[in-house]
């Protein structure tokens, strides 16, 4: 079982750029999230997944978008990237009622 | 008023010290508690589910007051490599993280 997996696990992008930050997970969950972290702060939750073809807004989903075509991937994309989205993000799965399990996360830089 | 509200710290303790955290919840219909770890520039990491009698693995210890409405985690004997983040979870229908206490074990 490798968990949860992203990539890339780096990238810079230029203001106005697109990409798609990728996440699988191997475990079956049916739900899946989207978090960034900012330095020194906590887990912000940009979208989340029930199952496939579900998807629903966190706390800060402006910027950012997303889809679920399988259980498997949970792609994030950005549009027109700006510098307030530099972050590290987090993908995680879970069942409805275990823990969050993580991916490594990617380190996203907009110059 | 957050869901979740944890002291940020910093926790600056000597090596084999014991410390303890607690993490607040304002929902009293709160479901099920979790304690993470997060190491600097990594993701979060399980450390052990909080149940309502209490439970211990090895030098770590979670408990649960459901009547005041918090979780704790003690930590005995300190290592440097306890070292990290601790991260609070409650849910009621979804996840709430805490926003994490910081732990520094010194030699």
């Amino acid at each position: 079982n490798a968990g949860v997996t992203q990539t890339p696990k780096f990238r810079i992008l230029k203001i106005g750029q697109s990409m798609t930050l990728q996440c699988t997970q191997d475990m079956n969950h049916n739900y899946m999230y989207w978090y960034r972290q900012d330095p020194g702060m906590g887990l912000k939750l940009i979208y989340y997944s029930v199952g496939a073809g579900i998807t629903d807004k966190g706390e800060v989903p402006n910027g950012y978008n997303v889809s679920r075509s399988t259980t498997e991937d949970f792609p994030l994309r950005l549009e027109l990237a700006a510098p307030s989205q530099t972050s590290v993000y987090f993908c995680a799965s879970s069942t409805r009622d275990s823990p969050q399990f993580f991916g490594p996360g990617t380190r996203l830089t907009v110059l | 008023r957050k869901e979740v509200e944890q002291d940020p710290g910093p926790f600056n303790v000597p090596e084999g010290a014991t410390v303890a955290f607690n993490c607040t919840y304002s929902n009293s219909a709160s479901q099920s508690f979790f304690w993470y770890r997060q190491d600097c520039r990594k993701e979060p990491k399980l450390l052990m589910s909080v149940y309502s009698s209490g439970n211990e693995d090895g030098r770590f210890t979670a408990q649960l007051n459901r009547a005041s409405q918090y979780i704790s985690l003690l930590i005995r004997d300190s290592k440097l490599s306890d070292s990290a983040t601790y991260l609070c979870v409650v849910t009621f229908n979804k996840f709430y993280f805490g926003s994490g206490t910081k732990l520094n074990v010194k030699p």
